[in-house]
Parts: structure tokens; sequence; C-alpha cells
């Protein structure tokens, strides 16, 4: 399975932007990628996912790289309720079901 | 809220115990997933059904057995319970048969083994 790369760590003032990076070098054309987070003491929660264009939801928006060997989650202005792990997950291609989280990031917002 | 319902939210037993944890998934949705996530091991998937059909399984033991029924709840059994197996076990789950798309996620149940 194709595997991420994310930093352990990140802090961001509140009301600022968040730019969260994500390696994935050895990504198959028909993975996607996705990101979750998880905030303290609940479960994960579905942030963003795409394929090779950039996407924008009501939560964040997500930069691939054209070569899609990296990606960035960015969190427009971060609050509070920001604070959690983010995790980047790519989703083997057809026929694969399971999303493998590693370890993600741990985002911290500073008021 | 995200309409996925786990019971028991907390649960301690001991070695060598069985216990059942149960998962409702949102309305609608057929496929329901089953994740471990311990301090060392972080999320694990183990094994998703849909529509009652078992459709990949993951890095489950096999002290540990799950199913889905007709009325599309899943049941995940534990058994012959060790410590290690202290966990929290999330169920999730999504409207099609992958999660190319959004998984939803009930708060999880806590499992204790003393």
């Amino acid at each position: 399975d194709a595997k991420t790369t994310q930093p352990n760590s990140m802090e961001s003032n509140e009301e600022e932007p968040v730019h969260l990076p994500c390696n994935h070098s050895t990504i198959s054309g028909t993975d996607y990628i996705h990101w979750y987070r998880q905030l303290p003491s609940q479960g994960p929660e579905y942030v963003i996912h795409g394929l090779t264009s950039n996407v924008n939801n009501r939560m964040a928006s997500l930069a691939i790289a054209e070569d899609r060997k990296s990606s960035t989650l960015i969190l427009h202005r971060a609050t509070l309720r920001d604070a959690a792990v983010y995790y980047c997950i790519l989703e083997a291609g057809a026929g694969s079901y399971q999303l493998t989280f590693g370890k993600g990031t741990k985002l911290s917002v500073i008021p | 809220d995200s309409g996925v319902t786990q019971t028991p939210k907390h649960l301690i037993t001991a070695t060598g115990q069985r216990v059942t944890l149960r998962c409702s998934p949102r309305s609608g949705d057929l496929s329901v997933y089953w994740y471990q996530q311990s301090l060392d091991q972080g999320l694990q998937f183990l094994i998703q059904y849909y529509n009652g059909e078992e459709r990949a399984k993951g890095n489950i033991l096999e002290r540990f057995s799950a199913q889905q029924f007709p009325d599309l709840h899943s049941e995940l059994n534990l058994s012959s319970l060790e410590l290690g197996d202290s966990a929290l076990y999330f169920c999730a789950s999504s409207e099609g048969g992958g999660p190319r798309g959004e998984l939803f996620f009930g708060e999880g149940s806590r499992l204790t083994v003393l």
C-alpha cells in the first residue's frame, strides 16, 4: 500500500490560515487522497478527498500537486475547534475498500 | 452527531471473557466498517460489511468476528480477551460499498480488559 508522510505536530494562531502538508511519493494513478480529523475523545471526522484536481468544501480546501506526490490541506481560518489530529490517507485503487490511517499531524491552535 | 450509534460506550471486563459491541449505521448506509484504536497502534481497520456480506478484511484477529444483520446493524464479537485488546473500537458507515466518499464514524466503544 502507498504510504503517506506527515509532520507529527503543527501550531497555528487562531483565525489564521493553516497549511497541513502530506507527502505520498509512491501514489498510483488511481489512488484517492482522503483527509480525516479526530478531535479529542471523538471518532474521526471526514474533511475532504480528491483525486487530481484541487477540491473545496465548507470545511477546507485540498491542494494536490501536479505530480500528485504531495498534497496540502488548507484550513482558511483556524478556530479553537480545529485543534485535532489530521490524517492524510491514500485509498488504494479499484477493489480496495479500506482506509489505512497513519499517525497524522496533531494541530494545536493558539488563541 | 454523525448518525452512527455505538453501544456500549464503555465496557470493563476480565481476560478470557467475551464481549459484543454493537453498531447502528446511519439511515440508508449499506456499509459498516470496524476500526480499533489503541495507543501504540493507532487506528487499525478490522473489517467491512456491505449489505450483509463481508467486503474487506484487515488486521482482524481470529478471536474476533463480526456480522451485519438484515436491518444493517452490525456486531463485533471479541472472545478470549487479552490485556492487549484494551482499546477504542470505532464503527463507521458509508452509503456505498467503498470509502470513496465520506465515512461517518461513531463515538466509539472503549473496552478495558483487566
